[in-house]
């Protein structure tokens, strides 16, 4: 256990429909970190969030959006859902530092199905 | 932009064969690199980082890597794999001052039969 936590762990929508994923992430970390895990494009940085601002952006659709909460839980949103969206996604959080030297530990993912 | 590349897509291995898994990256400057491994169902675990220092880097699990900096390679290693190895395995490069973002090469999938 990483002591990241992802819910839910299944999602199953129709296409348009929007969806909200949630991640925790380990107690005193301030980065936060979402990734998008599918078949034809592997594993890909969409964004990062440190205590609370936006960091960088990977690629990240326009119909996504995420935040950083004060409590320092992230949400993320995907909007107008296709069918290429399905994809396995990964939250990870890092140090109390922001730090390209800190280990990312990474969440268990929510598998998103769209229909 | 940074990229990174494995060679090897799928590896089927017997128990007690040598693991050798290939990493290139592509970027200039000084880098941070790492082996990731997801076992099946699971979430990412790191293996092993590179920052600085001793080239040859030792992970959990008596996993091993080597940084080669003229070849831009980072070669995952084990001398002997078991059952409990069979895992996809992610090499991934970040640079110093590029707020931490991982860039994940396409990953691994080890078989190992017993």
């Amino acid at each position: 256990d990483s002591g990241v936590t992802q819910t839910p762990k299944h999602l199953i929508t129709a296409t348009g429909q929007r969806v909200t994923l949630r991640c925790s992430p380990r107690s005193g970390d301030l980065s936060v970190y979402w990734y998008q895990q599918s078949l034809d494009q592997g594993l890909q940085f969409l964004i990062q969030y440190y205590n609370g601002e936006e960091r960088a952006k990977g690629n990240i659709l326009e119909r996504f959006s995420a935040q950083q909460f004060p409590d320092l839980h992230s949400e993320l949103n995907l909007s107008s859902l296709e069918l290429g969206d399905s994809a396995l996604y990964f939250c990870a959080s890092s140090g109390r530092q922001e730090s390209s030297y800190n280990e990312q530990f990474f969440g268990p993912g929510t598998r998103l199905t769209v229909l | 932009a940074q990229s990174v590349s494995q060679h090897n897509h799928h590896v089927i291995l017997s128990e007690a064969a040598s693991l050798e898994l290939g990493c290139n990256y592509s970027y200039g400057g000084t880098v941070n690199l790492f082996w990731y491994v997801q076992y099946p169902g699971q979430h990412l675990q790191l293996l092993l980082k590179y920052f600085s220092g001793d080239p040859l880097v030792k992970g959990i699990k008596g996993f091993e890597a080597e940084f080669i900096k003229s070849k831009f390679s980072f070669n995952l290693r084990k001398p002997s794999v078991q059952w409990s190895d069979t895992a996809e395995y992610f090499c991934a490069v970040n640079a110093p001052g590029g707020y931490n973002k991982l860039i994940f090469g396409a990953g691994t999938r080890l078989a190992v039969h017993p």
